[in-house]
């Protein structure tokens, strides 16, 4: 069966670039997570999106932004990245935002 | 590739009672992690237990403990004394120990709380 599948699986930036991370949700799901997992952390919410609007809004730094398009695929735009940035973001999809949700593998994102 | 699976997408338990969420996972390696993540209405992910692979002795936190069935590859949550703030999604989730980085998520159950 399909999965959500997070692009790219690694990452690697320097300090003050951009980075773009994608979601592709299961299909059919219109429920999009983002979640960021530092080091040795638990998973952080940071946004998602219901039928391509902004659901819910979590610890979500202003330098990132994201949105769901009209496929469903959702991007995480994060910019002006910091050291601290450096974490596992994770994507989840859901049908609607009462249901289970299926992750993603999770994008690793390292910052230098 | 690792899956954990929670085959409880809803649950309800009577306050003050007990209620156990199962979860099962398949891996092939020897050194992992297990966790219970619980998901309050914010969506925020809070960690209620967590187990090593390597120890028998099954992981209790107050009114949480888990049966952890190495063999079976069975990790279920038992949450006693149930309280209206125990109301959540709940995820099963495993790491591991190998990589360490890669996280695999069941895809949650729904605990309600009945007053």
């Amino acid at each position: 069966a399909a999965g959500v599948i997070q692009s790219p699986r690694h990452l690697i930036k320097e300090k003050r670039e951009t980075a773009t991370l994608k979601c592709y949700p299961i299909p059919r799901h219109d429920t999009v997570y983002w979640y960021q997992q530092g080091p040795g952390q638990d998973p952080q919410f940071l946004i998602s999106f219901y039928e391509k609007m902004q659901s819910d809004k979590g610890s979500i730094p202003d330098r990132f932004s994201a949105q769901q398009f009209s496929d469903y695929h959702s991007e995480l735009n994060m910019s002006s990245l910091e050291l601290g940035d450096s974490a596992l973001y994770f994507c989840a999809s859901s049908l609607g935002q009462s249901r289970g949700y299926t992750f993603g593998s999770g994008t690793r994102l390292t910052v230098v | 590739a690792q899956t954990v699976t929670q085959s409880q997408p809803e649950m309800s338990v009577q306050e003050a009672e007990t209620v156990t969420l199962s979860c099962t996972y398949d891996t092939s390696e020897s050194d992992y992690y297990l966790f219970w993540y619980k998901q309050p209405p914010s969506r925020q992910m809070i960690l209620v237990i967590r187990q090593e692979a390597y120890k028998q002795q099954n992981a209790t936190e107050n009114r949480f403990s888990v049966n952890f069935q190495k063999a079976a590859k069975s990790f279920s949550l038992k949450i006693s004394d149930s309280q209206l703030g125990d109301a959540a999604m709940y995820f099963c989730a495993y790491r591991s120990g190998v990589t360490g980085n890669q996280f695999y998520f069941g895809t949650g159950t729904s605990l309600t709380v009945i007053p």
